[in-house]
């Protein structure tokens, strides 16, 4: 089943905030987020595991709260180049692809 | 760098056509996927491959086949288009293990219009 993403698009203005979330209705083994700009192929930010810490990818970190099957993409700052989709995909196991599902994503746009 | 090829960028075919689209990773990787890119629907999962000859469905397997032959090659094939085959399709590989096992590397992917 297709984790939710909220919310589906935001806009913000470059130095500013966002947060984007996802949230899945199974028990999930890890989060992982990605990033597609406009014409290119998703690229991995990072992964949240299971019992793990929060991660961080330069100026974006997430959590994952694992009661709530729920994790957090943080955005501090913004800039330009953050502008794209966000994709979360889940796995409720680890090592396996066939359990790996993508959220619907969220639309970033940073304005100078 | 880890580098996913696609066979074409763009593709225009005709209703009924058996179309191919090809799928080449150069990092040894025995995960691989083909997805399926529509707006508002995010990436969904076609076909999984772990390994040579071995492959799984995924969410949306119906009216699609996939060929895997070679480790480093993953084929996905449509036996009869159709317009509602007309989106993006994305392929990735994931490798099973070392420091980057959980990432999945995309292809360019290929924009598929069938008229």
């Amino acid at each position: 089943q297709q984790p939710v993403q909220s919310p589906q698009a935001v806009i913000l203005r470059e130095g500013e905030d966002a947060v984007i979330n996802c949230s899945s209705s199974k028990a999930l083994y890890s989060v992982h987020w990605y990033r597609q700009k406009h014409g290119e192929a998703p690229v991995f930010l990072m992964i949240l595991l299971k019992g793990g810490e929060q991660m961080r990818h330069e100026k974006i970190s997430a959590s994952f709260n694992e009661k709530k099957q729920q994790s957090s993409l943080y955005l501090t700052a913004s800039q330009l180049s953050y502008s794209g989709t966000y994709f979360c995909g889940t796995e409720t196991q680890p090592k396996t692809g066939q359990n790996f599902v993508f959220g619907p994503g969220t639309r970033l746009s940073v304005l100078p | 760098d880890v580098k996913v090829t696609q066979s074409s960028r763009y593709l225009v075919k005709r209703t009924g056509e058996k179309v191919f689209l090809e799928c080449v990773q150069d990092m040894d990787h025995e995960n691989m996927f083909w997805y399926r890119q529509d707006p508002g629907l995010g990436l969904r999962l076609i076909y999984f491959s772990y390994d040579v000859k071995m492959k799984e469905k995924g969410d949306i397997p119906e009216g699609y086949s996939v060929s895997r032959e070679k480790k480093e090659r993953f084929s996905l094939i449509l036996e009869s288009a159709s317009t509602n085959q007309t989106s993006m399709y994305l392929c990735a590989s994931r490798p099973l293990g070392g420091s980057s096992y959980n990432e999945q590397f995309f292809g360019p992917g290929t924009r598929l219009t069938v008229l």
